[in-house]
């Protein structure tokens, strides 16, 4: 099992450009989650999706972030136009089932200047 | 919402001691899932425990430990025999009956001295 993937590791990008972070969930995994780590907010959590649905994006700070999950192995989180405060590290964790543990991939961190 | 405080910034330990660290949590649900998360260095995120609420005896994994106290909202972590792996930022978080859309604390910083 090679757990939670994120890709990539690291993301340097300027102000305005479009960013896309992309998780491949663990295999069989239904539920999947997309957090964002700042030293001022901690982690929060911006959206889950269960068997490919989004269930609630009410975390996603704002219309410039999107996140979308085409099918059972793949999901991404867009920012469009990117922003400075929009550096952080962003976490992808999938799980089995609602009342599962979740499995959390090595995180994007993502530096806008 | 749910609130989770974690009100230690920084510990630290001597190794092979034993460390507790703090948390505590806000909520109006009666069925919920609390736990303790592992961020190390290499910034991964590690579940150390899981406690369900509904449960009365306090969750174990090897040397960590939890005491529950639900009627005090109160959930701390206990490293026993403290190792320098150890050496990490902690989570507490909260699960709702659901189990994992998770509220975060704000984390402590553990670092275990040799």
């Amino acid at each position: 099992d090679a757990g939670v993937i994120q890709s990539p590791r690291h993301e340097v990008t300027e102000m305005g450009q479009e960013v896309t972070l992309r998780c491949k969930p663990i295999s069989g995994h239904n539920s999947l989650f997309w957090y964002r780590q700042t030293m001022m907010r901690g982690l929060e959590l911006l959206i889950y999706f269960n068997n490919n649905v989004p269930i609630d994006d009410s975390g996603m700070p704002e219309d410039r972030f999107s996140a979308k999950m085409p099918n059972a192995s793949f999901s991404t989180l867009k920012i469009q136009p990117s922003e400075p405060r929009d550096s952080a590290v962003y976490f992808c964790a999938s799980s089995p089932g609602l009342e599962s543990p979740l499995h959390f991939g090595n995180g994007t961190r993502l530096t806008v200047t | 919402a749910q609130t989770v405080t974690q009100s230690q910034p920084e510990m630290s330990v001597q190794e092979a001691e034993t460390v507790t660290l703090s948390c505590t949590y806000d909520t109006s649900e009666s069925n919920y899932y609390l736990f303790w998360y592992k961020q190390p260095p290499s910034r991964q995120m590690i579940l150390v425990i899981r406690q369900e609420a509904y449960k009365q005896q306090n969750a174990t994994e090897n040397r960590f430990s939890v005491n529950f106290q639900k009627a005090a909202k109160s959930f701390s972590l206990k490293i026993s025999d403290s190792q320098l792996g150890d050496t990490a930022m902690y989570f507490c978080a909260f699960g709702n009956n659901a189990g994992n859309m998770l509220t975060f604390g704000g984390g402590t910083r553990l670092m275990v001295k040799p």
